[in-house]
């Protein structure tokens, strides 16, 4: 079975530059999971999704982030405009059900210089 | 208070040995409990997962669930070189995910 995929693997950009990440998660997963990851602060969840629905963006850090998913195989995570301190490696995850545990993605490594 | 605390470590153990990781969480409705394994530069894997008192095993692998004391354990018998990583705890309250800064396990050979 094909994991939880992501991309692009690296990015390296601009501040001020648009950034989106993609996902597609596993196929027959209901939730799915947009996370950041640091040094300081490690693994914090931005947003999550049940069957294509946003149903908690209170970790989205602010207006520059947005995150949609228009069908239950793909969902994208955009920054406008990207800020150094938005450096970071973001995971997308999947499970199939509330309760269940989460499969993540390989996280794609973002560099805004 | 975290919702979610493990000692960052490192914690060094001799390989051949039992490694111990704890965590522990705040909200005593927290229903469902799972240990991730993370090396450098990889994403979060799976390793246990627990949802009710007591002990759970799986190969090298036990986690054990207090939920009156609020703690989740994760033991690794005959710790190998290659179980060197990173591991997160993680809670589940009321649909979301907690997951803890995770504990650094160095197994030296």
């Amino acid at each position: 079975d094909a994991g939880v995929i992501q991309s692009p693997r690296h990015e390296v950009t601009e501040m001020g530059q648009e950034v989106t990440l993609r996902c597609k998660p596993i196929s027959g997963h209901d939730y799915l999971f947009w996370y950041r990851q640091t040094m300081m602060r490690g693994l914090e969840l931005l947003i999550y999704f049940n069957n294509n629905v946003p149903i908690d963006d209170s970790g989205m850090p602010e207006d520059r982030f947005s995150a949609k998913m228009p069908n239950a195989s793909f969902s994208t995570l955009k920054i406008q405009p990207s800020e150094p301190r938005d450096s970071a490696v973001y995971f997308c995850a999947s499970s199939p059900r509330t309760g269940q545990a989460q499969h993540f993605g390989d996280g794609t490594r973002l560099s805004i210089l | 208070q975290k919702e979610v605390e493990q000692n960052s470590g490192p914690l060094s153990v001799p390989e051949g040995a039992i490694a111990s990781l704890n965590c522990t969480y705040s909200d005593r409705g927290s229903q469902s409990f799972f240990w991730y394994r993370q090396y450098s530069g990889k994403s979060p894997e799976l390793i246990m997962s627990i949802y009710s008192n007591g002990d759970k095993e799986d190969g090298r692998f036990t986690a054990q669930l207090n939920k009156a004391s609020q703690y989740v354990s994760l033991l690794i018998r005959d710790s190998q070189p290659s179980d060197s990583a990173t591991y997160l705890c993680a809670v589940i309250r009321t649909y979301k995910y907690i997951f803890g800064t995770g504990t650094r396990l160095k197994v030296l050979a």
